[in-house]
């Protein structure tokens, strides 16, 4: 059984500080990884995606990426209030055209002001 | 605008009772999947399409059925087998492979919360 394991939090930072989220998965052979955010009542959106070793940026969000560990990590830079949400995991085990995403349950971020 | 739309947003049926959700994407995507998230259970896979014409059952396929005769839609019907339907149902598709990203990244519509009694 393929499986992606998040801390659930909730994770409290105050604003202005970086919030840091972790993953591990479990199928060594996986491809490619998401991070989705999601507001309470809302669907998931795609904010970073990442598929090679190391560190990938896009504004204040970094993925960070180790396979020989089976780890995936988000780093916030910058926290908002506005950044509150739960933030899911993602793994494409096969990174194949219509291959089913395995996500973790999700860790709920929570900042202060 | 291109997007993932689902309807209806909310959705209130008696038990016994089958019910179709709707979702129709207008970004010429191929693939399209079906997941399911109950409060603290995070995403499962019902079903999901690679190609029109064909489907393959996912992790909890008991109870569902779909169809997908056409690209840009894929229904999703909850049939009164289903033991616990209410949920949140969201549908999603996943774009062409990207060179630059390395992956097929997958989409979401605004879901469907569908309350069975």
């Amino acid at each position: 059984q393929k499986e992606v394991e998040q801390n659930s939090g909730p994770l409290s930072v105050p604003e202005g500080a970086i919030a840091s989220l972790n993953c591990t998965y479990s199928d060594r052979g996986s491809q490619s990884f998401f991070w989705y955010r999601q507001y309470s009542g809302k669907s998931p959106e795609l904010i970073m995606s990442i598929y090679s070793n190391g560190d990938k940026e896009d504004g204040r969000f970094t993925a960070q990426l180790n396979k020989a560990s089976q780890y995936v990590s988000l780093l916030i830079r910058d926290s908002q209030p506005s950044d509150s949400a739960t933030y899911l995991c993602a793994v494409n085990p096969l990174n194949q055209a219509g291959t089913a995403l395995i996500f973790g349950k999700g860790t709920t971020l929570s900042v202060s002001s | 605008d291109g997007g993932i739309t689902q309807s209806p947003k909310y959705l209130f049926r008696k038990e016994g009772q089958n019910v179709t959700l709707s979702c129709e994407q207008n970004l010429n995507h191929d693939a399209m999947y079906w997941y399911r998230q109950d409060p603290g259970q995070g995403l499962r896979l019902i079903y999901y399409s690679q190609i029109v014409n064909d489907f393959q059952k996912g992790d909890i396929a008991e109870g569902y059925s779909v169809s997908r005769e056409k690209k840009e839609s894929f229904p999703l019907t909850v049939t009164s087998a289903q033991k616990n339907p209410t949920a949140f149902y969201l549908c999603a598709s996943s774009d062409e492979f990207s060179a630059d990203r390395g992956s097929y990244e997958q989409y979401f519509g605004p879901g469907t919360r569908l309350t069975v009694t």
